[in-house]
Protein backbone atom coordinates (compact mmCIF):
# COMPACT_ATOMS: atom_id res chain seq x y z
CA UNK A 1 0.00 0.00 0.00
CA UNK A 2 1.19 3.87 -0.95
CA UNK A 3 1.58 5.76 1.82
CA UNK A 4 3.80 7.49 4.73
CA UNK A 5 5.79 6.08 7.24
CA UNK A 6 7.36 7.42 10.21
CA UNK A 7 9.20 5.99 13.15
CA UNK A 8 9.35 5.60 16.07
CA UNK A 9 6.24 6.15 17.17
CA UNK A 10 7.45 7.04 20.82
CA UNK A 11 11.06 8.76 21.34
CA UNK A 12 12.31 9.78 24.43
CA UNK A 13 15.61 11.73 24.58
CA UNK A 14 17.79 12.81 27.46
CA UNK A 15 19.51 16.49 27.68
CA UNK A 16 22.13 16.86 25.54
CA UNK A 17 21.13 14.11 22.83
CA UNK A 18 20.74 13.88 19.19
CA UNK A 19 17.90 12.09 18.04
CA UNK A 20 16.46 11.30 14.77
CA UNK A 21 13.05 10.77 13.08
CA UNK A 22 12.83 8.53 10.17
CA UNK A 23 10.32 9.82 7.33
CA UNK A 24 9.53 7.16 4.34
CA UNK A 25 6.95 7.95 1.46
CA UNK A 26 6.42 5.87 -1.55
CA UNK A 27 4.16 7.91 -2.87
CA UNK A 28 6.63 8.99 -5.44
CA UNK A 29 5.95 12.34 -4.12
CA UNK A 30 9.02 15.29 -5.04
CA UNK A 31 7.96 17.02 -1.98
CA UNK A 32 8.52 16.78 1.52
CA UNK A 33 8.02 18.77 4.55
CA UNK A 34 8.58 18.38 8.76
CA UNK A 35 5.97 20.04 11.11
CA UNK A 36 6.22 20.37 15.36
CA UNK A 37 3.04 20.65 16.58
CA UNK A 38 2.04 21.37 20.47
CA UNK A 39 -0.09 20.41 22.56
CA UNK A 40 -3.79 22.30 21.63
CA UNK A 41 -1.43 24.24 19.07
CA UNK A 42 -1.24 24.29 15.11
CA UNK A 43 1.12 22.73 13.02
CA UNK A 44 4.47 24.92 12.33
CA UNK A 45 7.14 23.88 10.05
CA UNK A 46 10.82 23.30 10.30
CA UNK A 47 11.89 22.21 6.94
CA UNK A 48 10.74 21.22 3.83
CA UNK A 49 12.53 19.90 0.79
CA UNK A 50 11.35 19.89 -3.00
CA UNK A 51 13.71 18.21 -4.98
CA UNK A 52 15.96 15.60 -3.43
CA UNK A 53 19.54 17.01 -2.36
CA UNK A 54 17.86 20.43 -1.62
CA UNK A 55 16.02 21.83 1.36
CA UNK A 56 14.68 25.05 2.91
CA UNK A 57 14.14 26.12 6.57
CA UNK A 58 10.32 26.55 7.56
CA UNK A 59 9.54 28.90 10.45
CA UNK A 60 11.21 27.00 13.23
CA UNK A 61 14.11 25.50 12.13
CA UNK A 62 16.51 26.18 14.99
CA UNK A 63 17.42 23.01 16.52
CA UNK A 64 16.79 20.93 13.70
CA UNK A 65 18.67 19.66 10.81
CA UNK A 66 17.55 17.56 7.64
CA UNK A 67 18.83 15.41 4.60
CA UNK A 68 16.90 14.12 1.53
CA UNK A 69 19.42 12.22 -0.55
CA UNK A 70 16.51 9.82 -1.68
CA UNK A 71 13.18 11.13 -3.52
CA UNK A 72 11.36 8.57 -0.78
CA UNK A 73 13.41 9.55 2.73
CA UNK A 74 13.37 12.81 4.75
CA UNK A 75 15.09 11.82 8.32
CA UNK A 76 14.34 14.80 10.72
CA UNK A 77 17.73 15.53 13.29
CA UNK A 78 16.37 17.49 16.61
CA UNK A 79 20.17 18.25 18.33
CA UNK A 80 20.95 19.26 21.29
CA UNK A 81 20.54 23.14 20.06
CA UNK A 82 16.72 22.45 20.70
CA UNK A 83 16.13 23.34 23.96
CA UNK A 84 12.41 22.68 24.09
CA UNK A 85 11.95 19.57 21.70
CA UNK A 86 9.05 17.70 23.76
CA UNK A 87 5.98 17.68 20.80
CA UNK A 88 4.49 15.74 18.18
CA UNK A 89 6.41 15.46 14.92
CA UNK A 90 4.47 15.03 11.70
CA UNK A 91 6.03 14.22 8.43
CA UNK A 92 4.41 15.05 5.30
CA UNK A 93 4.89 14.76 1.30
CA UNK A 94 2.96 16.19 -1.63
CA UNK A 95 3.18 16.32 -5.89
CA UNK A 96 4.17 13.79 -7.92
CA UNK A 97 5.63 16.21 -10.73
CA UNK A 98 5.92 13.17 -13.13
CA UNK A 99 2.05 13.09 -13.32
CA UNK A 100 1.46 16.67 -13.71
CA UNK A 101 0.63 17.35 -10.88
CA UNK A 102 -0.97 20.67 -10.54
CA UNK A 103 -2.28 20.62 -6.74
CA UNK A 104 -0.54 20.22 -3.53
CA UNK A 105 -2.21 18.03 -0.82
CA UNK A 106 -0.01 17.07 1.76
CA UNK A 107 -0.25 13.80 3.11
CA UNK A 108 0.87 12.96 6.66
CA UNK A 109 2.85 10.21 8.46
CA UNK A 110 1.12 8.92 11.73
CA UNK A 111 3.75 11.08 13.76
CA UNK A 112 6.37 10.43 16.39
CA UNK A 113 5.69 11.85 19.77
CA UNK A 114 9.06 12.96 21.45
CA UNK A 115 9.45 13.44 25.13
CA UNK A 116 12.78 14.74 27.03
CA UNK A 117 13.62 13.29 30.01
CA UNK B 1 2.57 38.54 6.52
CA UNK B 2 0.71 35.84 5.21
CA UNK B 3 -2.19 35.01 7.57
CA UNK B 4 -4.76 32.44 8.12
CA UNK B 5 -7.11 32.50 10.59
CA UNK B 6 -10.14 30.31 11.42
CA UNK B 7 -13.12 30.93 13.40
CA UNK B 8 -14.23 30.02 16.12
CA UNK B 9 -10.94 28.22 17.55
CA UNK B 10 -13.58 26.07 19.49
CA UNK B 11 -17.00 25.17 18.98
CA UNK B 12 -19.36 22.81 21.54
CA UNK B 13 -21.75 21.78 19.66
CA UNK B 14 -25.36 19.79 20.42
CA UNK B 15 -25.91 16.98 18.08
CA UNK B 16 -28.59 17.41 15.26
CA UNK B 17 -27.54 20.81 15.03
CA UNK B 18 -26.14 23.00 12.15
CA UNK B 19 -22.53 25.40 12.29
CA UNK B 20 -19.75 26.97 9.97
CA UNK B 21 -16.38 27.18 10.50
CA UNK B 22 -14.45 30.29 8.76
CA UNK B 23 -11.36 30.22 7.42
CA UNK B 24 -9.88 33.68 5.90
CA UNK B 25 -6.59 34.00 4.45
CA UNK B 26 -4.53 37.26 3.16
CA UNK B 27 -3.13 36.54 -0.15
CA UNK B 28 -3.94 35.49 -3.31
CA UNK B 29 -4.60 32.16 -3.46
CA UNK B 30 -7.27 29.66 -5.52
CA UNK B 31 -6.26 26.27 -3.68
CA UNK B 32 -7.27 25.36 -0.31
CA UNK B 33 -7.22 22.03 1.39
CA UNK B 34 -9.12 21.19 4.91
CA UNK B 35 -7.96 18.50 7.15
CA UNK B 36 -9.20 16.61 10.41
CA UNK B 37 -7.52 15.77 13.65
CA UNK B 38 -8.68 13.44 15.70
CA UNK B 39 -7.26 13.45 19.23
CA UNK B 40 -3.50 12.22 19.58
CA UNK B 41 -3.64 11.08 15.73
CA UNK B 42 -2.44 12.46 12.49
CA UNK B 43 -4.25 14.80 10.15
CA UNK B 44 -6.22 13.37 7.59
CA UNK B 45 -7.30 15.20 4.33
CA UNK B 46 -11.01 16.05 4.32
CA UNK B 47 -11.16 18.39 1.16
CA UNK B 48 -9.64 19.59 -1.89
CA UNK B 49 -10.86 23.63 -3.21
CA UNK B 50 -9.20 24.43 -6.55
CA UNK B 51 -11.09 27.18 -7.98
CA UNK B 52 -13.37 30.05 -6.77
CA UNK B 53 -16.67 28.50 -6.35
CA UNK B 54 -15.45 25.24 -5.49
CA UNK B 55 -18.11 22.77 -3.29
CA UNK B 56 -17.56 19.80 -2.21
CA UNK B 57 -19.45 17.52 0.12
CA UNK B 58 -18.77 14.35 2.44
CA UNK B 59 -21.13 13.42 4.76
CA UNK B 60 -22.27 16.14 6.56
CA UNK B 61 -19.45 18.13 5.71
CA UNK B 62 -19.55 20.26 2.92
CA UNK B 63 -16.64 22.76 1.96
CA UNK B 64 -16.84 26.23 -0.34
CA UNK B 65 -14.36 28.69 -1.67
CA UNK B 66 -14.62 31.66 -2.25
CA UNK B 67 -11.67 33.37 -3.57
CA UNK B 68 -12.44 36.63 -4.33
CA UNK B 69 -13.21 36.97 -0.80
CA UNK B 70 -10.47 35.27 0.40
CA UNK B 71 -12.40 32.65 2.55
CA UNK B 72 -13.75 29.09 3.24
CA UNK B 73 -16.38 27.76 4.78
CA UNK B 74 -16.87 24.20 6.18
CA UNK B 75 -20.48 23.65 6.75
CA UNK B 76 -21.82 20.89 9.58
CA UNK B 77 -25.41 19.77 8.99
CA UNK B 78 -26.80 17.96 11.60
CA UNK B 79 -23.40 16.95 13.81
CA UNK B 80 -23.00 13.62 15.04
CA UNK B 81 -21.06 13.04 18.11
CA UNK B 82 -18.30 11.13 15.59
CA UNK B 83 -17.78 14.52 13.96
CA UNK B 84 -15.67 15.32 17.20
CA UNK B 85 -12.36 16.78 16.38
CA UNK B 86 -9.76 19.52 15.09
CA UNK B 87 -10.46 21.00 11.80
CA UNK B 88 -7.16 22.53 9.68
CA UNK B 89 -7.80 25.04 6.87
CA UNK B 90 -4.26 25.11 5.03
CA UNK B 91 -4.03 27.26 1.90
CA UNK B 92 -1.58 26.96 -1.00
CA UNK B 93 0.80 29.85 -1.65
CA UNK B 94 1.23 30.60 -5.34
CA UNK B 95 5.01 31.01 -6.70
CA UNK B 96 6.56 27.67 -6.47
CA UNK B 97 7.33 27.36 -2.48
CA UNK B 98 5.32 23.77 -2.48
CA UNK B 99 4.40 25.04 1.28
CA UNK B 100 0.68 25.02 2.68
CA UNK B 101 0.01 27.73 5.20
CA UNK B 102 -2.06 26.17 8.00
CA UNK B 103 -4.59 28.12 10.06
CA UNK B 104 -5.10 28.21 13.39
CA UNK B 105 -7.55 25.23 13.85
CA UNK B 106 -10.86 24.50 15.08
CA UNK B 107 -11.68 22.28 17.67
CA UNK B 108 -15.12 20.90 17.49
CA UNK B 109 -17.15 19.03 19.95
CA UNK B 110 -19.98 17.38 19.75
CA UNK B 111 -22.43 16.45 22.50
CA UNK B 112 -25.38 14.59 22.84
Amino acid sequence: DGGITQSPKYLFRKEGQNVTLSCEQNLNHDAMYWYRQDPGQGLRLIYYSQIVNDFQKGDIAEGYSVSREKKESFPLTVTSAQKNPTAFYLCASSIDRSGGAFRNEQFFGPGTRLTVL
Amino acid sequence: ELKVEQNPLFLSMQEGKNYTIYCNYSTTSDRLYWYRQDPGKSLESLFVLLSNGAVKQEGRLMASLDTKARLSTLHITAAVHDLSATYFCAVDLKGGTDKLIFGTGTRLQVFP
